[in-house]
């Protein structure tokens, strides 16, 4: 059971470039998270995903795309990397309501120059 | 979009010593939860809080849920060092969705030996 994985655990872009960072859950959850982290900043929500089949803007969704591929995985894409897309990504997910279930991954590092 | 206020940012404290930080919002909640960080890692919840007045302990944490719905409490009682990292707040939102969270901007806390 390895709970929530990320890839890649590092990642250096250029601006505009695009990448797909890649989240899997094998806990059976029905919903997923991404969220960015930035210094002084705590977490911010990008996207989530309630349930399969369905996808929602969170926080600052801008720049940003996910798919839910099936209920273990959420892809989150940057279709053209910015320099303010500099930050440490995690991934989450948890059960449906149930909070003390929730889980995240180890964070993706990302920098863009 | 919601707001929360965590304080301290940052606290030095000795071992031994008890801790309390906090978070206030501007809106309702109908969940609070706290999260611990540490270097490299994802959080990992500690607590989780679901009704108004609600007091609970895990170990030498605990936290309350306040009776406004607007604010939440941490008490970890005497420190060790591996306390040591970043200590987040985090609401769920009562508006209709039970699926975002919004995050407090964190406490670091150290501990000297």
């Amino acid at each position: 059971n390895a709970g929530v994985t990320q890839t890649p655990k590092f990642q250096v872009l250029k601006t505009g470039q695009s990448m797909t960072l890649q989240c899997a859950q094998d806990m059976n959850h029905n919903s997923m998270y991404w969220y960015r982290q930035d210094p002084g900043m705590g977490l911010r929500l990008i996207y989530y995903s309630a349930s399969e089949g369905t996808t929602d803007k969170g926080e600052v969704p801008n720049g940003y795309n996910v798919s839910r591929l099936n209920k273990r995985e959420f892809s989150l894409r940057l279709e053209s990397a910015a320099p303010s897309q500099t930050s440490v990504y995690f991934c989450a997910s948890t059960v449906r309501f149930i909070w003390n279930e929730q889980f995240f991954g180890p964070g993706t590092r990302l920098t863009v120059l | 979009g919601q707001q929360l206020n965590q304080s301290p940012q940052s606290m030095f404290i000795q071992e031994g010593e008890d801790v309390s930080m906090n978070c206030t919002s501007s809106s309702i909640f109908n969940t609070w939860l706290w999260y611990k960080q540490d270097p490299g890692e994802g959080p990992v919840l500690l607590i989780a809080l679901y009704k108004a007045g609600e007091l609970t302990s895990n170990g030498r944490l605990t936290a309350q849920f306040g009776i406004t719905r607007k604010d939440s409490f941490l008490n970890i009682s005497a420190s060790i060092p591996s306390d040591v990292g970043i200590y987040f707040c985090a609401g769920v939102d009562s508006g209709g969705s039970n699926y975002k969270l919004t995050f407090g901007k964190g406490t670091l806390l150290t501990v000297n030996p």
